[in-house]
């Protein structure tokens, strides 16, 4: 079974720093992509970067980018320049292609940041 | 609609009542979801749909817990007798033609807060 493990629970940075947080996964699958989500307060998910794992270059989305250890099984997430709004819950999720038609992100336990002024 | 839509945003009923949560997810989206997010705890996969046929019912906690599609489009998820265990954030989200083999992004709802007392 696929399981993904994020080891901060919590973590809090200074407004205008940069902060990382840690993702651990674990899987026999060679094919498979990995995904950040942030959930503010408000509770919406959403998308902060995804990654293929065929693929060897690290995403970025302009402040977020991402160290993608394939053999190491880990999947970081480094936010640049933090911002106030960047306070809320991350999600770190991993998802294998379907195998008998089933679809199934798996979730870590997330890591509260807050961004501090 | 423009994005995922879940109704009631929250719902406070007795342990023993039965509950219905509405999904109506973005138009055009044949892939839809629906997760649990227990207070502290990620999110718990529960039933996986394309189109009006759910390839994936694994995640359902029990035989209490029901889900349909109708229309490929509008999502109804039922607990019924309802447990204290229940109170949980339960999430659905969607996506184009399903989340592989292309990653395609799934879009969250903003969830609905059941709490059973």
């Amino acid at each position: 079974a696929q399981t993904v493990t994020q080891s901060q629970p919590e973590m809090s940075v200074q407004e205008a720093e940069t902060v990382t947080l840690s993702c651990t996964y674990d899987t026999s699958e060679n094919n498979y992509y990995l995904f950040w989500y942030k959930q503010p307060p408000s509770r919406q998910m959403i998308l902060v970067i995804r990654q293929e794992a065929y693929k060897q270059q690290n995403a970025t989305e302009n402040r977020f980018s991402v160290n993608f250890q394939k053999a190491a099984k880990s999947f970081s997430l480094k936010i640049s320049d933090s911002q106030l709004g960047d306070t809320a819950m991350y999600f770190c999720a991993f998802l294998v292609p379907p195998q008998g038609g089933s679809e199934k992100l798996v979730f870590g336990k997330g890591t509260k940041l807050t961004v501090n002024p | 609609g423009a994005g995922v839509s879940q109704s009631p945003s929250n719902k406070v009923t007795e342990k023993g009542k039965d509950v219905e949560l509405r999904c109506d997810p973005i138009s055009g989206h044949t892939a839809l979801y629906w997760y649990r997010q227990s207070l502290g705890q990620g999110l718990e996969f529960l039933i996986y749909f394309q189109g009006n046929s759910a390839p994936d019912k694994s995640g359902l906690p029990s035989d209490r817990f029901s889900a349909e599609r109708t229309g490929g489009s509008v999502s109804t998820l039922t607990i019924q007798r309802t447990q204290q265990e229940d109170s949980a954030v339960y999430l659905c989200a969607s996506s184009l033609y399903g989340l592989s083999p292309s990653g395609n992004t799934i879009y969250f709802g903003e969830g609905s807060w059941l709490t059973v007392v």
